[in-house]
């Protein structure tokens, strides 16, 4: 069991540019969620996955930020034309579905910062 | 809709002096609570949740947490601490949205500093 795995860790880009980022889960789990932790609070939900098909989506995650799973197994989440309010950790996170398990293993995060 | 706030910001304790992080919760039916603790650029690790059954639960490292319905409250204890328990620690509430699924609803944190 490799855990949760984000790349890259870190980011630094231009404000106006384009980032992704990619997530691979614990390999059998088929939930998968994306949070965004800005400097001083906890994390906030930005979106939800079980396996291929997108499920939820908070608020927060403006037409600027788009997130897909193709084949159930690794996620990527993009953020167009970045803004310096975008400077963030994005975690990932994975559980299983079965039964009444309800534990979301995080990864590491990708630390963002729009300059 | 839920919530969690955790009232301390920020707190100190002497290594080997005991430990209560609080939490509260807002939160219509039974809650699912879990305490997760983050160290410095690192992701979240869970230490320990709360899903129904005993209200006292244990979780990793030689934390507690205690369920107490009637204070809406989920306060995380360590008898003992090291000074490799400084950290940040987040309490959260799972809101689920259907199918057995949740996302998580998390407080602002506290940071705990450990004095030699």
């Amino acid at each position: 069991d490799t855990g949760v795995s984000q790349n890259p860790r870190h980011k630094i880009t231009k404000r106006g540019q384009n980032v992704t980022f990619r997530c691979d889960p614990i390999s059998e789990h088929n939930r998968l969620y994306w949070y965004r932790q800005t400097l001083g609070q906890g994390p906030e939900f930005l979106t939800y996955f079980q396996n291929e098909a997108q499920l939820e989506k908070s608020r927060l995650l403006s037409d600027r930020f788009s997130a897909e799973r193709p084949k159930g197994s690794f996620s990527t989440l993009e953020i167009q034309r970045t803004e310096q309010g975008d400077s963030a950790m994005y975690l990932c996170a994975s559980s299983f579905s079965r039964g009444t398990t309800y534990e979301q293993y995080f990864g590491p995060g990708t630390r963002l910062t729009v300059t | 809709a839920q919530s969690v706030t955790q009232p301390d910001i920020h707190i100190t304790v002497s290594e080997g002096a005991s430990l209560e992080l609080r939490c509260n919760y807002s939160y219509g039916a039974t809650p699912y609570l879990f305490w997760y603790v983050q160290s410095p650029g690192q992701g979240l690790q869970l230490l320990l949740k709360y899903f129904s059954g005993d209200t006292l639960v244990q979780g990793i490292k030689g934390f507690e947490a205690e369920f107490k319905r009637s204070q809406s409250s989920f306060n995380l204890r360590k008898p003992s601490v090291h000074w490799s328990d400084a950290a940040e620690y987040f309490c959260a509430v799972g809101a689920p949205f259907g199918e057995g699924a949740q996302k998580l609803v998390f407080g602002q944190g506290t940071r705990l500093t450990i004095n030699p």
